[in-house]
């Protein structure tokens, strides 16, 4: 089984500061690595992924997460956050070679909240 | 805009009534997830269709049934409702083996 600990439920910050969502997760198996962003009112949207090589993965408006295997996490960054980064953000695990079976476990996410 | 289309967006409804919730996946993709979002349990994965057949359940209870169409869309149906089950319902797709899930907007569900 798996299950995935979101650390911090809110995490205020000011605008162009810099910000780190910590996720932790636990599996008997090996797990593909994801993070959500949900804007209010809004649907779940792929922020970025781990699935194999670098263990550092970006996304395209300046995000980061490090997979760190030998201490179960990979927490999200940002170097200087906006305004319109103010949202929910989860942090999801799936496990491989699941014969198709691609449920994602989700923490009880993090609401990021950036002030000017 | 992830190509993942739920209806309706917004549903109202007493105990005890019975409510259809509609996904249509993105084109070309053969796999259909719900999930349930409420305050109390958070993002819990309730179910997974592969091209009609049911492929994994989650934490769904017995009044929740779901099925997918030949044309692929699936329905979520949700019976014997309580206000318990207040809560957004997102549908996500995925292509065949694919880990990556898009979401749809999901159908926010009030039982009064």
């Amino acid at each position: 089984a798996q299950s995935v600990t979101q650390l911090d439920s809110q995490v205020p910050v000011f605008e162009e500061a810099p910000v780190e969502l910590r996720c932790n997760y636990s599996s008997s198996v090996s797990v593909y690595l994801f993070w959500y962003v949900q804007y209010p009112n809004q649907g779940l949207q792929l922020l970025l992924k781990y699935l194999s090589g670098s263990t550092l993965v970006e996304s395209i408006n300046g995000f980061e997460a490090e997979f760190n295997k030998s201490q179960t996490s990979f927490h999200l960054r940002k170097p200087s956050v906006h305004i319109s980064d103010t949202a929910e953000y989860f942090c999801a695990v799936s496990p491989l070679f699941s014969g198709g079976y691609n449920k994602l476990i989700f923490g009880a996410g993090t609401r990021l909240a950036v002030h000017p | 805009d992830s190509g993942v289309t739920q209806t309706p967006k917004h549903l109202i409804t007493a105990t005890g009534q019975r409510v259809t919730l509609r996904c249509s996946p993105r084109s070309g993709d053969l796999s259909v997830y719900w999930y349930q979002q409420s305050l109390d349990q958070g993002l819990q994965f309730l179910i997974q269709y592969y091209n009609g057949e049911e492929r994994a359940k989650g934490n769904i209870l017995e009044r929740f049934s779901a099925q997918q169409f030949p044309d692929l869309h699936s329905e979520l149906n949700l019976s014997s409702l309580e206000l318990g089950d207040s809560a957004l319902y997102f549908c996500a797709s995925s292509v065949e083996g694919g880990y990556e899930q898009f979401f749809g907007p999901g159908t926010r569900l009030t039982v009064l």
